[in-house]
């Protein structure tokens, strides 16, 4: 079956440091794939996406490319803010239904 | 533009109860999927509703029910609740319309303790 895996938190950075959360997937076919961040006592914010192999999805800072041959998608930021701090769920939609599969989630902790 | 809304945004309940919990989709939308979020775990897909059918269902038991109606708005219930139903109840919406590469958002979360 799918499945998606990311690396475990809780990371901890300093302010402006750089961020990498890694992120593989297993899936039959070509999923699109996802990164969603979740604040504190909130839903989910879509952060970025990337529809087919080689797309880059990018906002806020934030960078993932979709990478077919490694089976991943990476998110990465240049330069953190302490506002960063979040867990970051990294997703899949291998169906035109739309059902989303999350990894289990990184949390990342930013210090002044 | 109100983006997607649930209620309530919490809930505590004994075992045994029933629950039900509501959203309302993003404007535009008109598709609704149901996710539970355990504590300290990525969210899991429980169903999704089109057209006010259940069109694609997770591994949940048939204790968790949906519905969805003509204005889209969907509800979530929960029959003979278990201490393992405690968790946060996300609801997102989509639009099939928009094509198959739809993006899902998210509302804020329904948060259910089972006592």
């Amino acid at each position: 079956g799918n499945s998606v895996t990311q690396m475990e938190g809780p990371v901890t950075l300093s302010e402006e440091a750089f961020l990498t959360i890694n992120c593989t997937y297993t899936a039959t076919g070509y999923p699109s794939l996802f990164w969603y961040v979740q604040y504190p006592g909130e839903g989910l914010q879509l952060l970025l996406k990337a529809t087919k192999a080689d797309d880059k999805g990018s906002n806020k800072g934030f960078e993932a490319t979709y990478r077919k041959e490694t089976t991943s998608f990476h998110l990465e930021k240049g330069s953190v803010q302490v506002s960063d701090s979040a867990v970051y769920f990294c997703a899949l939609r291998a169906d035109s239904w739309g059902k989303l599969q999350f990894g289990a989630g990184t949390q990342v902790v930013v210090t002044p | 533009d109100a983006g997607v809304t649930q209620s309530p945004t919490h809930l505590i309940k004994t075992r045994g109860q029933q629950v039900t919990l509501r959203c309302s989709p993003k404007s535009g939308h008109d598709t609704v999927s149901w996710y539970q979020q355990a504590l300290g775990q990525g969210p899991q897909f429980i169903f999704q509703y089109y057209e006010e059918e259940e069109r694609q269902r997770g591994n949940f038991p048939d204790r968790f029910s949906g519905h969805q109606f003509p204005n889209y708005s969907s509800e979530l219930n929960v029959n003979a609740l278990l201490l393992g139903d405690s968790a946060l109840y996300l609801c997102a919406s989509s639009s099939r319309l928009a094509g198959g590469q739809e993006t899902q958002y998210f509302g804020p979360g329904t948060r259910l303790l089972v006592l």
